[in-house]
């Protein structure tokens, strides 16, 4: 069955440093989105990215957060300057084009750790 | 702004007894409503949706869902619980399938032996 992948599982940064989030959507997807969990609070919204820009994104997506996708199948999530709010469980998710119905499919996520 | 609640933190349940999930959603126009299912080390998992049409939902592993729009809910029930159902489950709410979905707190499941 196909999935949505990332790496990597977990990684511990220090303060202020620049952290990338890689996915790997499922092939034939075309919606792609980024939402983090921040440990005992909700799964919260950042980012959807579509036809290679943002389509809609959350206010926690300022500055700081930049996504991309460098090639045909890798979808990024670059955070410039980590701050210890950062902490949390990031989940990549895609969807393919069966319209508003099309079901979301998460990866199983980064884990990101700010010291 | 649309919002999700779900009243329980953590449920525990015995093998085998039936099992509802509460969720209560806020939102302006028709939601879409999900559910989905968080196992220890996994990624979020798509148990069931509503769009429209008939407000009893049929999903994965024997999980359903009644859409109430009077009551601003979409509970999750299971008539007889497996050990294997033990894990975290978020109801959800959005405009569309994907975009700027609000996730409730989420509901733990324990289910005992």
């Amino acid at each position: 069955e196909p999935e949505v992948t990332q790496t990597p599982s977990h990684q511990v940064t220090q303060m202020g440093q620049e952290v990338i989030l890689r996915c790997v959507p499922i092939s034939n997807h075309l919606y792609f989105y980024w939402y983090r969990q921040i440990l005992g609070q909700k799964v919260e919204f950042l980012v959807s990215f579509y036809n290679n820009e943002i389509s809609e994104k959350s206010e926690i997506f300022d500055d700081q957060f930049s996504v991309e996708r460098p090639d045909g199948s890798n979808f990024t999530l670059k955070i410039r300057s980590t701050k210890l709010e950062d902490s949390a469980m990031y989940f990549c998710a895609s969807r393919g084009t069966s319209g508003y119905t099309g079901e979301l499919f998460f990866g199983e996520g980064s884990r990101l750790t700010v010291l | 702004a649309q919002s999700v609640t779900q009243p329980d933190i953590h449920i525990t349940v015995s093998e085998g007894a039936s099992l509802e999930l509460r969720c209560n959603y806020s939102y302006g126009a028709t939601p879409y409503l999900f559910w989905y299912v968080q196992s220890p080390g996994q990624g979020l998992q798509l148990l069931l949706k509503y769009f429209s049409g008939d407000t009893l939902v049929q999903g994965i592993k024997g999980f359903e869902a009644e859409f109430k729009r009077s009551q601003s809910s979409f509970n999750l029930r299971k008539p007889s619980v497996h050990w294997s159902d033990a894990a975290e489950y978020f109801c959800a709410v959005g405009a569309n399938a994907g975009n700027m979905l609000t996730f409730g707190g989420g509901t733990r499941l324990m289910v005992k032996p």
